[in-house]
């Protein structure tokens, strides 16, 4: 098995370009997760979803969006990426029972640059 | 405000010494604590504690819950170079409307030094 898997691994980005991040993971979770890693201020929660088809708000979501078209792909977008947006962002799946999620899978990251 | 605050946020010892992180946490609604270490790259799960009072134990590392203080500690026994790592402490909470909350405080760099 894979786990989690993000592409790209490095992008470099001019202030205004968009682009996507793809994340898949092949352990059937429910549960997928984008944060991004600043330092100094931990792993922050961009977006989140509970199963194919549903997408929610986490705690830093302005400027990001996000599709789960097909349960294993979860798709973090940035429609104009600003200066504010460099960052490392990690991908997460975890295993859900009901409402009960357990501990997350973690991608390696994605290190963006915007200039 | 719901926040998880970890302490200290840096520590430097020598291999063999045993070491006690904290983390602390105010949220409504709590569901689970959980430990990770991360190394370079991704956070790799160490322990998930929902319950006050009972140990989870691998190895030289040991965590255990105090639901009524707020508190978790993570301890590290007979440290290792290969211990040095961030260790990050998150809280999952049921959200205010229909999805759940997680909650990473900001980590504990540990090194560990020959």
């Amino acid at each position: 098995n894979a786990g989690v898997t993000q592409t790209p691994k490095f992008r470099v980005l001019k202030t205004g370009q968009s682009m996507t991040l793809l994340c898949a993971q092949d352990m059937n979770h429910e549960y997928m997760y984008w944060y991004r890693q600043d330092p100094g201020m931990g792993l922050r929660l961009i977006h989140y979803s509970v199963g194919e088809g549903t997408t929610a708000k986490g705690e830093v979501p302005d400027g990001y969006n996000v599709s789960r078209l097909k349960k294993q792909n979860f798709l973090l977008g940035l429609e104009s990426a600003a200066p504010s947006q460099t960052s490392v962002y990690f991908c997460a799946s975890s295993y859900s029972l009901g409402t009960f999620s357990y501990e997350q899978y973690f991608g390696p990251g994605t290190r963006l640059t915007v200039t | 405000e719901d926040k998880v605050v970890q302490s200290p946020l840096s520590l430097v010892v020598h291999e063999g010494d045993t070491v006690t992180l904290n983390c602390s946490y105010e949220v409504t609604n709590f569901r689970s604590l959980l430990w990770y270490k991360q190394e370079k790259k991704a956070p790799t799960f160490l322990f998930m504690l929902t319950s006050s009072g009972i140990e989870k134990k691998s190895g030289r590392l040991s965590s255990i819950l105090d639901k009524k203080e707020l508190f978790s500690i993570l301890n590290i026994t007979a440290t290792q170079t290969g211990d040095s790592a961030v260790y990050l402490c998150a809280v999952e909470a049921d959200g205010k409307t229909s999805y759940d909350k997680v909650i990473f405080g900001p980590g504990t760099s540990l090194s560990v030094i020959p």
